[in-house]
């Protein structure tokens, strides 16, 4: 089954205590991106990869790193996670071809993270 | 303000009811519009995307309005199902990036 997975879904954490949440996808999709959403917020992309070994910031990045060493994967870090950072994550995919073309967006969603700082 | 706005709602609709709600965006080099649906705390689905000419997929039909930068969604015979929050997303076609509005929340009563 084509998707995208997400672990963990849910996590407690407390301040400063490095955590990753990690991403793959089984599409071979060139694009990946992280999204977080809070309450009465849409999507905001916190960072973006558009094939493997090439990232960048999006709406959001402070805080956050991400790396693509591979297609498939895309974690998000949190190497300092402040309460400020409790939100819902999401992950995201596609191929490059479906967003640049006007009537072809296929992003693929993860089933969501969401993350507490205490 | 906000490059792509909606009404957060709630929209309480009774079931069988006709309902519309509109997303605005700012930038008129906007090319491609989509809307998701999104269920709660899950995550968002395509729902459709947004022709120049207008769409129709079943009960559902979008619509853009270029001069005053709107694109619309209705919803005919509302279904108890269709209780959701439903996002608009603006793209241009100079990038890949995708803007979000924070969605309108839905809520179909019996």
């Amino acid at each position: 089954e084509a998707q995208v997975t997400q672990n963990p879904r849910y996590l407690i954490t407390v301040t400063g205590k490095k955590l990753t949440v990690t991403c793959s996808q089984n599409m071979n999709h060139e694009y990946m991106s992280w999204y977080q959403q809070d309450p009465g917020l849409g999507l905001r992309q916190i960072y973006y990869s558009m094939n493997v070994e090439v990232t960048d910031k999006g709406d959001v990045p402070e805080g956050y790193k991400v790396s693509r060493k591979e297609k498939r994967n895309f974690p998000l870090i949190l190497e300092s996670p402040s309460p400020n950072q409790t939100s819902l994550y999401f992950c995201a995919s596609s191929y490059v071809t479906g967003l640049a073309t006007s009537g072809a967006n296929v992003l693929t969603f993860g089933a969501g993270s969401r993350l507490t700082v205490l | 303000r906000k490059e792509v706005e909606q009404d957060p709602g709630p929209f309480n609709v009774p079931e069988g009811a006709t309902v519309a709600f509109n997303c605005t965006y700012s930038n008129s080099a906007s090319q491609s519009f989509f809307w998701y649906r999104q269920d709660c705390r899950k995550e968002p689905k395509l729902l459709m995307s947004v022709y120049s000419s207008g769409n129709e997929d079943g009960r559902f039909t979008a619509q853009l309005n270029r001069a005053s930068q709107y694109i619309s969604l209705l919803i005919r015979d509302s279904k108890l199902s269709d209780s959701a929050t439903y996002l608009c997303v603006v793209k241009m076609d100079s990038n890949y990036q995708l803007i979000w509005g924070a969605g309108t929340k839905l809520i179909i009563k019996p």
